[in-house]
């Protein structure tokens, strides 16, 4: 079956240093990959997503790029702000979404 | 555009009884997806709805049903209440079944079993 593995948190950075959040996947045919984001008091919503081998996903700074050698489909930003404290989820899509557990990113000024 | 709602937001229920949660869908979308999120964890699927029908179900036993309705709301009903139902149930909604697709997300419900 479609499995999603997604580094443990949490994590904690300082403004402007770079953020990394590694994400893996196991999947028996050719999903889309997104990461959602869950920032505190609100629903999930769609941070990025890539729907083909080596496509690239950006929005907000954030990037992931899709690697089908890997299995993976890894986060990052450059340079990241308080408001960027969320709880970060990679997801498969091979019509339904299936979610890594989630890392707790958090940024301190 | 008032995004994926879901009702109640809280909910206390006890041992055995029984739960329905509703969603109404983003305007437009038509595929409604069911996930059950446990404290600390990743949502897990539980079903999805397209035409009034469930398309595909995750591992969940047969007291979660659903039913989706001809103006693709829906609803997630839970039989029997254990304890380990306590989490929060949120509602997904698409533009058909694709995979593409993006899913938008309703606030959710959080469901206390006492």
């Amino acid at each position: 079956g479609n499995s999603v593995t997604q580094m443990e948190g949490p994590v904690t950075l300082s403004e402007e240093a770079f953020l990394t959040i590694n994400c893996t996947y196991t999947a028996t045919g050719y999903p889309s990959l997104f990461w959602y984001v869950q920032y505190p008091g609100e629903g999930l919503q769609l941070l990025l997503k890539a729907t083909k081998a080596d496509d690239k996903g950006s929005n907000k700074g954030f990037e992931a790029t899709y690697r089908k050698e890997t299995t993976s489909f890894h986060l990052e930003k450059g340079s990241v702000q308080v408001s960027d404290s969320a709880v970060y989820f990679c997801a498969l899509n091979d019509y339904k979404l299936s979610f890594g557990a989630g890392t707790t990113v958090t940024v301190r000024a | 555009d008032a995004g994926v709602t879901q009702s109640p937001t809280h909910l206390i229920k006890t041992r055995g009884q029984q739960v329905t949660l509703r969603c109404s869908p983003k305007s437009g979308h038509d595929t409604v997806s069911w996930y059950q999120q446990a404290l600390g964890q990743g949502p897990q699927f539980i079903f999805q709805y397209y035409e009034e029908e469930e398309r595909q179900r995750g591992n969940f036993p047969d007291r979660f049903s659903g039913h989706q309705f001809p103006n693709y709301s829906s609803e997630l009903n839970v039989n029997a209440l254990l304890l380990g139902d306590s989490a929060l149930y949120l509602c997904a909604s698409t533009i058909n079944r694709g995979k593409n697709t993006e899913a938008f997300f309703g606030q959710g419900t959080r469901l206390t079993v006492v």
